[in-house]
């Protein structure tokens, strides 16, 4: 079965601070790799994604993430956080062949002016 | 496109009382999940379902039952609610396939008394 872990609960930060949230995967076979975010009160969105191809991702808002394989790890990273990047963010990977996400736990960022 | 739909936003129920989540898209498609939020546990997988007249158990199925009579609908039903099953649900929908990307509803945020 596959799992996923966000070792970082809860991260503050200052602004233009930089930013780097841990995700670990186990799953031996070919995985999807995604992060969401989710603003207070709002719903999940899709930062970015890892499917195949070139393992540094770049998604919006400025965040990227790599994947590296022999570490099973996708790390999240953005160079200068903003006061509107406080928000939980969600590590998840899909393997397998199937279309089951597993999410990490969650990491809270807050974002201090 | 609307999207992922979900109704109701917010409903207070007490232990034994039965409901329904609705859950809508009108992306055509394939894929249709729901999921549990709990703090500190992340993204939880209830049912699942890869097309009309199919469904799946997820990690944590025990009182919740769906159904999919069509493509666009996938409601959640708790026969018997329990204080236990007090979280937010997500609805999450994809096209079939192994490297397609999950979008999530906006939630229903369940109280059980």
């Amino acid at each position: 079965a596959q799992s996923v872990s966000q070792h970082n609960h809860h991260v503050i930060l200052s602004e233009a601070a930089s930013l780097e949230l841990g995700c670990n995967y186990s799953y031996g076979g070919t995985v999807n790799l995604f992060w969401y975010v989710q603003y207070p009160g709002q719903h999940l969105q899709l930062l970015l994604k890892y499917f195949s191809g070139d393992p540094l991702v770049k998604g919006i808002k400025g965040f990227e993430a790599e994947f590296i394989k022999s570490k099973f790890s996708f790390n999240l990273r953005k160079p200068s956080v903003q006061w509107s990047d406080t928000a939980e963010y969600f590590c998840a990977v899909r393997g397998g062949g199937g279309n089951k996400l597993t999410f990490g736990t969650g990491t809270q960022l807050k974002v201090e002016l | 496109n609307a999207g992922v739909t979900q109704t109701p936003k917010f409903q207070v129920l007490k232990t034994g009382q039965s409901m329904t989540l609705q859950c809508a898209q009108d992306m055509n498609h394939e894929y249709m999940s729901w999921y549990r939020q709990d703090p500190g546990m992340g993204l939880r997988l209830i049912h699942y379902s890869v097309g009309a007249g199919i469904t799946d158990q997820g990690e944590v199925p025990n009182g919740y039952n769906v159904s999919r009579s069509t493509t666009e609908d996938f409601p959640l039903r708790l026969l018997s609610a329990a204080p236990s099953q007090t979280s937010v649900y997500f609805c999450a929908s994809s096209l079939s396939g192994y490297q397609e990307t999950q979008y999530f509803g906006p939630g229903t945020r369940l109280l059980v008394l």
